[in-house]
């Protein structure tokens, strides 16, 4: 099955912009959603398909996708952003479901 | 609002069962064009799908689980439940029950349950 690869660790600076990838061979094909989860909780999700955020995300959170990368761009990152983060997507069998790695962000 | 809650033992024994339930509230387990997963978490470690159930019955698994999962589900009681089989410690994790939205292009996971952990030890 398809994997979906991303950076282990990043940090931003407070109010400065970070973009967050997720790459894959599946993702030439769908669209990724992606996940934050905070120390102890369950994941929450923060977009998905083209870049929809859910009702209750900041539109500081976006999503894009080129070839075979996904990406969760979070525009004046806060405190609060610090977090793991997890993309997900159908896998190219379709029947399937792939998550990536994960990456903690660390907001400076 | 719809709210999902895992229940099961925390601690089974190497080569045993594991067996979970996820509850439903706030809504049918029937309504809609959802799909109902079970995701599961090493700690310290990223998110692993398990596999998901359709209310008509119709499953999908991880290809690298599949052939000691089972997911079934009872509409009667707005549950789905979780079997893996012949556990080890790397079976050890948070078990998270979730719903799931298949739309064409992408899939994506609301809401999760709160998890619940499961020690594989004797």
């Amino acid at each position: 099955s398809s994997e979906l690869t991303q950076d282990p660790a990043m940090s931003v600076a407070l109010g400065q912009t970070v973009r967050i990838t997720c790459q894959g061979d599946s993702l030439r094909s769908y669209y990724a959603s992606w996940y934050q989860q905070k120390p102890g909780q369950a994941p929450v999700f923060v977009i998905y398909g083209k870049s929809n955020r859910p009702s209750g995300i900041p539109d500081r959170f976006s999503g894009s996708r080129s070839g075979n990368t996904a990406s969760l761009t979070i525009t004046g990152a806060q405190a609060e952003d610090e977090a793991d983060y997890y993309c997900n997507s159908r896998d190219s069998s379709d029947n399937h479901v792939v998550f990536g790695g994960g990456t903690t962000l660390t907001v400076l | 609002q719809v709210q999902l809650q895992e229940s099961g033992p925390g601690l089974v024994k190497p080569s045993q069962t594991l067996s979970l339930t996820c509850t439903v509230s706030g809504g049918s387990i029937s309504s809609g064009s959802y799909y109902w997963s079970w995701i599961r978490q090493p700690a310290g470690k990223g998110l692993e799908w398990i596999g998901r159930i359709y209310t008509s019955g119709g499953t999908s698994y991880n290809p690298s689980l599949k052939s000691r999962v089972t997911i079934s589900v009872d509409t009667s009681k707005n549950q789905f439940s979780l079997k893996l089989s012949s556990v080890t410690a790397a079976d050890t994790a948070v078990y998270y029950c979730a719903r799931e939205i298949l739309a064409s292009g992408f899939c994506w996971f609301d809401p999760w349950g709160q998890g619940t952990l499961v020690t594989v030890s004797s």
